[in-house]
């Protein structure tokens, strides 16, 4: 089986930056994604690490360590349209295919 | 259209009553997978299908709840006898099947059970 841990909710100010932590257990690894989801509306696609490292995209970074098992979404210079759901998903070989799994999400409300 | 469309986008239903949902994905994608989505909660993986593959169905909560792919495209979730357990937002999504390839996401269905 797989488990996925997130924080439940955060909360972080206009101009700041915040650190979004995921730890998972599983077999089979075969990459990690972050998506977003605003109230309401469907989760879109933010970053994908399958190898050790930083993979920095704009405002948003995500940082992979598979000896950890552990992942984190960077996101700086926050803005009051970043207050949403974060989704880390790990995606698992499974009978051939690739299975990914969602955590339950970080809600981040930012604040003035 | 460009994305991945699903239908209806909101189902009211009775207890006991059955229901289908469907999903049209990116033309192209030959991943599709099924999820459920209760309210503030995360994203349940219910049913994952690739290319002709065997579908993993690990995810479905009983036996009530089963998918079908025809020819490699539209799916349909079909919910038989619905309990009010059942009310979520369905959600399906779509990929090109390899590694690296992200979901991509419909708008859901918003199933509600009286």
């Amino acid at each position: 089986g797989q488990n996925i841990d997130q924080p439940t909710e955060m909360t972080a100010t206009e101009g700041a930056i915040v650190q979004i932590n995921c730890t998972y257990q599983t077999s089979g690894f075969n990459g990690l994604f972050w998506y977003q989801q605003h109230a309401g509306e469907a989760p879109t696609f933010l970053s994908y690490n399958v190898l050790d490292g930083l993979e920095e995209k704009g405002r948003f970074s995500s940082f992979l360590s598979r000896s950890k098992g552990y992942s984190y979404l960077l996101l700086k210079e926050l803005q009051m349209k970043d207050s949403a759901s974060y989704l880390c998903a790990v995606r698992n070989l499974t009978g051939g295919g690739n299975k990914l799994t969602f955590g339950t999400g970080t809600q981040l409300k930012v604040e003035l | 259209g460009a994305g991945v469309s699903q239908s209806p986008s909101n189902k009211v239903t009775e207890k006991g009553k059955d229901v289908e949902l469907r999903c049209d994905p990116i033309s192209g994608h030959t991943a599709l997978y099924w999820y459920r989505q209760s309210l503030g909660q995360g994203l349940e993986f219910l049913i994952y299908f690739q290319g002709n593959s065997a579908p993993d169905k690990s995810g479905l909560p009983s036996d009530r709840f089963s998918a079908e792919r025809t020819g490699g495209s539209v799916s349909t979730l079909t919910i038989q006898r619905t309990q009010q357990e059942d009310s979520a937002v369905y959600l399906c999504a779509s990929s090109l099947g390899v590694d690296y390839s992200p979901l991509h996401f419909g708008n859901g269905t918003r199933l509600t059970v009286t």
